[in-house]
């Protein structure tokens, strides 16, 4: 199976900071890669699809990049909102679509 | 207006059974492949099965291979979860998913995701 591998685990950030989020996988996924955010008690939501394609009523902040076994997401000016867990995954092939372990946005 | 609404989930004591059912609405329900996915206590998101529209395919986590079946009744709008042999470790809010997918011409492929998300319903398996 594809592994994923998201770092930082945690960050600690600013509001209006840049933060980038990396993940990795196992082998080479194309843009088999999606990003989710996660808040305490809620659902993920849907940021990025297809490596780096915004998803409908996602602020443009948001960004994703990467093609092949390495992607990162972008945020470019952190907003209270923003703080959240971000997990990335992988949708290559057939299924297991394995998750990222996440990354921890903090203040 | 898109609608996934989880139920059955509850306190179960490890060996039990439990079936989750996702109620959906808002969209042709039977034109979609439908996962379940976990969120366990300071862990992250697994993936744990997918149904294929027609239900012709189904795939499992290594996890919950034999012990776990999705299933979906289409004329019922509704996904299902039977999980049997229940243990400490399936301890998690499960989540019903919609797959869609994203037609990329230039490699003249499909890339999945998951676009709707229910609220989930929490499994807590103890003695």
């Amino acid at each position: 199976d594809i592994q994923m591998t998201q770092s930082p685990s945690s960050l600690s950030a600013s509001v209006g900071d840049r933060v980038t989020i990396t993940c990795r996988a196992s082998q080479t996924i194309s843009r088999y890669l999606n990003w989710y955010q996660q808040k305490p008690g809620k659902a993920p939501k849907l940021l990025i699809f297809a490596a780096s394609i915004l998803q409908r009523g996602v602020p443009s902040r948001f960004s994703g990049s990467g093609s092949g076994s390495d992607f990162t997401l972008t945020i470019s000016s952190l907003q209270p909102e923003d703080f959240a867990t971000y997990s990335c995954q992988q949708s290559y092939s057939t299924p297991p679509y394995t998750f990222g372990q996440g990354t921890k946005l903090e203040i | 207006e898109v609608q996934l609404v989880e139920s059955g989930g509850g306190l179960i004591q490890p060996g039990g059974s439990l079936r989750l059912s996702c109620a959906a609405s808002g969209f042709t329900f039977s034109y979609y492949n439908m996962n379940w996915v976990r969120h366990a206590p300071g862990k992250g998101l697994e993936w744990v099965a997918f149904i294929s529209s027609g239900t012709t395919t189904t795939y499992y986590a290594d996890s919950v291979k034999g012990r776990f079946t999705i299933s979906r009744d289409d004329a019922k709008n509704s996904l299902y979860l039977q999980m049997n042999s229940l243990r400490d470790e399936d301890t998690a809010v499960y989540y019903c998913a919609r797959e869609t997918s994203y037609y990329e011409s230039i490699g003249r492929t499909d890339l999945p995701y998951f676009d709707y998300w229910g609220q989930g319903t929490l499994v807590t398996v103890s003695s």
